[in-house]
């Protein structure tokens, strides 16, 4: 396939807005990751799917950050009252699972005013 | 704690010349290391991986696991080199999921 793809590439938020950030991992991929990178940092892990279970968030770094992956393929990280603090790019990543060969998407750019 | 320290956020040399890009790393357990690189306008990529012992376009990076480091080399850098690479660690088990490094990011003078 065509790979990790992310949408938006992009997106401006005010202050206090909410967001909805979306992952198509690549088909038959049975892990999604997202991680969070801060400018000038590496990514930072967030959260971690199995299908469509939520295996692992103690990435997150409030109660503002949620993520779902419903039906075990798309994936939707939301953040709720975006803060500046939370402008980053966010990357999404899928694998088989198992053998620890991860892909990565394009990532988004959020930028909080 | 567990952590990847890369302690160069920029590392010039010339073409030809030898490159070292270093990584250090503290966990509790027997980690996987990664080498990432993410060339201009593009998306984070597997460069390498200690388990697999591949020489990837003439990089290589040996585990020590006496002195817990993970360095990158290439003996002749190339202009193409020039990109920002990333250090990272997972549990052998389990998720997956990685601790990066910092970055440091190469730039191959002509």
């Amino acid at each position: 396939g065509a790979g990790v793809s992310q949408s938006p590439r992009y997106k401006v938020a005010k202050r206090g807005q909410d967001v909805a950030l979306r992952c198509d991992p690549i088909s038959g991929h049975v892990s999604l990751f997202w991680y969070q990178q801060a400018l000038g940092q590496g990514p930072e892990f967030l959260t971690y799917f199995q299908n469509e279970a939520q295996l692992d968030k103690s990435g997150l770094p409030s109660d503002r950050f949620f993520a779902e992956r419903p039906e075990g393929s798309v994936s939707t990280l939301k953040i709720q009252r975006t803060q500046q603090e939370d402008s980053a790019v966010y990357l999404c990543a899928s694998s088989r699972g198992g053998d620890g060969k991860t892909y990565f998407g394009p990532g988004t750019r959020l930028t909080v005013t | 704690a567990q952590r990847v320290t890369q302690p160069e956020k920029l590392l010039s040399v010339f073409k030809g010349a030898p490159v070292e890009l270093k990584c250090n790393y503290s966990y509790s357990g027997s980690p996987e290391l990664f080498w990432y690189v993410q060339y201009s306008r593009q998306r984070l990529q597997l460069l390498l991986r200690h388990i697999s012992r591949e020489s990837i376009k003439g990089f290589t990076a040996d585990l020590n696991k006496g002195e817990t480091s993970f360095h990158l080399k290439k003996p002749f850098a190339q202009e193409e080199d020039s990109a920002m690479y990333y250090c990272a660690l997972s549990s052998t088990s389990g998720t997956y999921k990685y601790i990066f490094g910092t970055g440091t990011r190469l730039k191959v003078l002509a």
